[in-house]
């Protein structure tokens, strides 16, 4: 089976702008979360989605936002962009049984806010 | 809410040889996972064993096995036979099990150098 893909892989934005991430699972799973990771803050958990609708949130302020196709894609997005954004974006996907299995995670994209 | 302590940031071994992570959790929770996951430079996360609280017996996986503590809130990595492809940085971590959602709760990480 391929692993959970993620694109793109690297972004540079400037500030105020907004940038859409992707996420594609491993085929068959369900559930999709988000990480941001940063050398200060360490891995910090943004969402969860599970058959398209977000199952839950971490702590962050709503211009984080994401959503799940019906494919079980994800996708996240970022309004205006602020420098402490800059991150690596970490996507991870979950067998079909919902809460409590192991998650993979893709490769990252990497952002970086100017 | 629950928390991860890694208490050792750096840690460095040679080739063949045996080196144990550390890593406590607080939570108030009966049902639980944990994770050790290793970041190579490459930043990609892999999981490298899982253990279910439920279980007494300890999770192995090839050179790697965990020493998991329920009562002391403790799940600290054995790795045995150390090879240059072990350095990384290994991530603790903490899953509620929860048909309400899943989070993962990460530690701070420990970077561990594996040399010859």
């Amino acid at each position: 089976k391929a692993g959970v893909t993620q694109t793109p892989r690297y972004l540079i934005k400037t500030r105020g702008q907004q940038v859409t991430l992707s996420c594609s699972p491993i085929s068959g799973h369900r559930s999709v979360s988000w990480y941001q990771q940063t050398p200060g803050q360490g891995l910090q958990f943004l969402f969860e989605y599970f058959s398209e609708t977000q199952r839950n949130k971490g702590n962050f302020p709503g211009r984080f936002s994401g959503r799940q196709f019906s494919n079980s894609r994800s996708e996240m997005n970022v309004s205006t962009l602020e420098l402490g954004d800059s991150a690596l974006y970490l996507c991870a996907s979950s067998s079909p049984y919902g809460g409590g299995e192991t998650q993979y995670f893709g490769p990252g994209t990497r952002l970086l806010v100017l | 809410a629950q928390t991860v302590t890694q208490s050792q940031p750096e840690m460095s071994v040679q080739e063949a040889e045996t080196v144990t992570l550390s890593c406590t959790y607080d939570t108030s929770e009966n049902n639980y996972y944990l994770f050790w996951y290793k970041q190579p430079p490459s930043r990609q996360m892999i999981l490298v064993i899982r253990q279910e609280a439920y279980k007494q017996q300890n999770a192995t996986e090839n050179r790697f096995s965990v020493n998991f503590q329920k009562a002391a809130k403790s799940f600290s990595l054995k790795i045995s036979d150390s090879q240059l492809g072990d350095t990384a940085m290994y991530f603790c971590a903490f899953m509620k099990l929860n048909q309400a959602g899943t989070a993962l709760i990460f530690g701070k990480g420990t970077t561990l150098s594996v040399s010859s």
